[in-house]
């Protein structure tokens, strides 16, 4: 069974604090995703990553910056925290082949004070 | 570019009576299409995937949906809902290695 693990459930910052988003698969899978979803707007790509160190920006990549050290791990970073990054944050993971479905970990909920 | 249009934001049916959930697709490529769910509070699951084999594709949970070229359709059926269907699901279409998500739908259950 796949399974994609984030370090937390919920997670309360302020303003201007930096926040960092951990997600952690262990399938050996290349291809890793951060998604925020908002109610009303479906699931939104941040940044996406193919293999370790490499990173592409999504479709709202502003105010996010990523991290890919190890290929199990990948790391959403909020650099200066602002309050309308107050949403539900998803990591998602699959293998290379075009068509595959990704695997989902359980969310982070943030709520930027 | 590939998209997706979910028709309706909320779908409220009785236990027992179909369910229907409409997805409407944009892509200029054949493409693979998927239905996830999101039970309150749990994480998405995949309900079912459309890889260009058949065209009637059967999921979880008594789930299926119908691929129509024609009509650009991928709509989501189950022939008798439960009270455990109650969530929110997302019609997607892939875009490259990345997916891109409708706004969802949320199916409501009532006894």
């Amino acid at each position: 069974d796949v399974k994609v693990t984030q370090s937390s459930r919920y997670l309360v910052k302020r303003t201007g604090e930096k926040v960092f988003l951990e997600c952690v698969q262990d399938m050996d899978h290349e291809n890793m995703f951060w998604y925020r979803q908002d109610p009303g707007l479906g699931l939104r790509l941040i940044y996406f990553s193919y293999d370790v160190k490499m990173k592409e920006k999504g479709d709202i990549p502003e105010g996010y910056s990523v991290s890919r050290e190890k290929k199990e791990r990948f790391s959403l970073i909020l650099e200066s925290a602002s309050t309308n990054q107050t949403s539900m944050y998803l990591c998602a993971s699959n293998g290379r082949r075009e068509g595959r479905e990704q695997f989902f970990g359980p969310g982070t909920r943030l709520t930027v004070l | 570019a590939q998209s997706v249009t979910q028709l309706d934001s909320h779908v409220s049916v009785s236990e027992g009576t179909p369910v229907l959930l409409r997805c409407n697709y944009s892509s200029s490529y054949s493409p693979s299409l998927f239905w996830y769910v999101q039970h309150p509070n749990k994480g998405l699951q995949l309900l079912l995937k459309y890889t260009s084999a058949a065209t009637l594709v059967k999921g979880i949970n008594g789930f299926e949906a119908e691929f129509k070229k024609s009509e650009t359709s991928f709509h989501l059926t189950k022939p008798s809902a439960h009270m455990s269907d109650a969530a929110e699901y997302f019609c997607v279409v892939t875009r490259f290695q990345k997916l891109v998500f409708g706004t969802g739908t949320r199916l409501l259950v009532s006894p």
